[in-house]
């Protein structure tokens, strides 16, 4: 079974701050995906970021960047220059690659990052 | 090149009536996957579908949940007599071959 782990409920951070938000998983999986969402008020889920287990490079998209250490079993985000604008839900995912594991994202309980002024 | 689309948006329903969730995947994504939310929590996997056929099922409640997937027209998500444990939001989401899983914006249900 693939389990996320999301330890951080709320965390707040200045704007023009940076942020790191935790998240830690367990898969008996050699193969899979880890993947980030930003869900704001509205409701919607928006995709941000996505690591392969066999990438060597982590993964960077514009302010968000995934620190992946695979030892350890963790992909946090990082945000660069949060903006009020980032206040939403965050999400931790993964997706496994093979057997009844593939396709299908589990997700962790989220962090909510309130930005302020 | 729309995205996911789910309809309704929001739908309100009394007990024990029955409730129908669309979803149009993208233009030429085959699979289909439905997640729910409860309130404060994080999406949790309900069903996998492609074309006509469903794959995984294995987070649908044995019971008053169906989906189905038809050659023609969107994915629909069923529930029956509903009860108030059932209001949550409930997530599409498509993708074809090996891409990432895109999201529909969610259809918001209140039993009441």
């Amino acid at each position: 079974a693939q389990k996320i782990t999301q330890t951080q409920p709320g965390m707040f951070v200045q704007e023009k701050e940076a942020v790191t938000l935790d998240c830690t998983y367990d898969t008996s999986d050699q193969s899979y995906g880890l993947f980030w969402y930003k869900q704001p008020s509205s409701g919607e889920m928006i995709f941000l970021i996505y690591q392969g287990s066999y990438d060597e490079q982590n993964a960077t998209e514009g302010r968000y960047s995934l620190n992946f250490q695979k030892a350890r079993k963790s992909a946090n985000l990082v945000i660069s220059a949060s903006q009020l604008g980032d206040s939403a839900m965050y999400f931790c995912a993964m997706r496994g690659r093979s057997g009844g594991t593939a396709s299908k994202l589990t997700f962790g309980t989220g962090t909510r990052l309130q930005v302020t002024l | 090149n729309a995205g996911v689309m789910q309809n309704p948006r929001h739908l309100v329903r009394r007990r024990g009536q029955e409730a129908r969730l669309r979803c149009s995947p993208m233009k030429g994504h085959s699979h289909v996957y439905w997640y729910r939310q409860l309130p404060e929590e994080g999406l949790k996997f309900m069903v996998y579908l492609q074309k006509e056929n469903i794959i995984d099922e294995s987070g649908m409640p044995k019971e008053r949940f169906s989906a189905e997937f038809p050659k023609e027209g969107p994915s629909i998500l069923r529930i029956q007599q509903v009860v108030r444990g059932d209001s949550a939001a409930y997530f599409c989401a498509s993708r074809q071959g090996a891409q990432e899983a895109f999201f529909g914006q969610g259809t918001r249900l209140t039993v009441v």
